[in-house]
């Protein structure tokens, strides 16, 4: 059964202070990891996905990086409207992974002015 | 470019009744999956259609149901409702089960 575990559970940043959001995951065979954003009350926002390890993608003060057991969420200068629920997920490549997503718990991220 | 459009946004239903939610995928995506947002267990997967076909379910009970139409559009049904029912249902559409794009969800209260 895949699994994914995030960490930390809540993060409190000052503007303009980086740091990195942790994703564990087990899977049978790796389809993808997914990165979403979600915002109170809304569906989550697609950031990233990352198929292979080594692989790296970055939009504008996020960069997401992957190795074979862990998914890292980089957030350089952070300002107040970031902060919002990070959410990993991963799809197995099995027959039993169409359309399903295993998410993590989230961490959810605040940003002081 | 339309995203993904759950209707309603909010709905409150009392205990034992059931309920129906609708999903409109982005135009082109024949991948629909739906999952259950609660604070305690977080996302939950409970089925994906591909093409009116029903290819993968979750662990929820056979009171949770779904369909998909010719045009891609996909509904949820809830019977006998429980207050533990009460939770965020979002829908996700893909066009290659490569990218999931996902709605605004809708919020159901039983009471």
């Amino acid at each position: 059964e895949d699994q994914v575990t995030q960490s930390p559970e809540a993060l409190r940043l000052q503007e303009g202070e980086s740091s990195s959001l942790n994703c564990s995951y087990t899977v049978s065979g790796l389809r993808g990891l997914f990165w979403y954003r979600q915002d109170p009350g809304k569906g989550p926002e697609f950031l990233f996905t990352l198929y292979s390890a080594g692989e790296e993608k970055e939009k504008e003060r996020l960069k997401a990086t992957l190795t074979k057991k862990e998914s890292f969420l980089h957030i350089t200068a952070p300002k107040p409207e970031d902060s919002a629920t990070y959410l990993c997920a991963v799809q197995g490549d099995g027959g039993t992974s169409y359309g399903k997503l295993t998410f993590g718990q989230g961490t959810i991220l605040t940003v002081h002015p | 470019k339309a995203g993904v459009t759950q209707t309603p946004r909010y709905l409150i239903k009392t205990r034992g009744q059931q309920v129906t939610l609708s999903c409109s995928p982005i135009s082109g995506h024949r991948s629909v999956s739906w999952y259950q947002q609660t604070p305690g267990q977080g996302l939950q997967f409970l089925f994906e259609y591909f093409s009116e076909t029903q290819r993968n379910k979750g662990n929820f009970p056979g009171r949770f149901s779904g369909r998909q139409f010719s045009n891609s559009r996909s509904e949820m049904n809830v019977s006998t409702l429980e207050l533990g029912d009460s939770a965020l249902y979002l829908c996700a559409s893909s066009f290659s089960d490569y990218g999931y794009t996902f709605g605004s969800g809708t919020r159901l209260t039983v009471v």
